[in-house]
């Protein structure tokens, strides 16, 4: 079956601008969580979804990111005003219960 | 929240057994030891997790000490594929709180 997957696979922006990144979960899991990887550094939680609602976002940095999953399935981390500091690859992983977590490939973000 | 330390980076022969060593001293007796690991360029892979007691399945072992601070993920026969960084994590509730991992090269 279908993993998870994440869009765009790579995404270069600029500073200040808006950008938004997709993730779709292995369907029927109704956990879902983002994490932030910088380079060689293990992945940091930003944010946990049970269902529609987000139960854990204490992992975001700060008010300039926010995340949304409407409809229980496909999220989206949406950053504003990006910053240099902001460049990581940003994973999505869903799972069934509060176990194994299915990782996506990751979206590379580079912020010039 | 605990914290996993690990070596940063190891060797082993092709056809060994590669023994990853991590400790985890400040764990809470509810959170559970998961493995996983990250080739190159790919998001990170389940590998095994555990409580208390070892742990075996198709890719490898998990041999956790009886005070729960340190575990070892065995990888009974290394292969060239199982090049990557290896990552113990503890799951605390539904987070997973990574260390920076151990980069493991499986040399032929």
């Amino acid at each position: 079956g279908a993993g998870v997957s994440q869009t765009p696979s790579n995404k270069v922006t600029e500073k200040g601008k808006y950008v938004e990144l997709r993730c779709d979960p292995i369907s029927g899991h109704t956990a879902l969580y983002w994490y932030r990887q910088s380079l060689g550094q293990g992945p940091e939680f930003l944010i946990y979804f049970q269902g529609t609602g987000a139960a854990d976002d204490s992992g975001l940095p700060n008010d300039r990111f926010f995340a949304v999953r409407p409809e229980g399935s496909v999220s989206t981390l949406k950053i504003q005003r990006t910053e240099r500091g902001d460049s990581a690859v940003y994973l999505c992983a869903s799972s069934l219960r509060q176990d194994e977590q299915f990782f996506g490939p990751g979206t590379r973000l580079t912020v010039l | 929240d605990a914290k996993t330390t690990q070596p940063p980076s190891m060797d082993c022969a092709e056809g060994r057994a590669a023994n990853l060593p991590c400790n985890h001293s400040t764990i809470s007796g509810n959170e559970y030891v998961y493995w996983y690991r990250q080739i190159h360029s790919q998001g990170p892979q389940y590998i095994i997790h555990g409580l208390k007691n070892n742990e075996t399945n198709e890719m490898a072992s998990l041999i956790i000490t009886e005070d729960r601070k340190s575990s070892t993920l065995i990888l009974p026969h290394a292969t060239l594929r199982d090049t990557a960084v290896y990552y113990c994590t503890v799951h605390s509730n539904y987070q997973l709180i990574w260390g920076a991992g151990t980069k493991l090269i499986i040399k032929p």
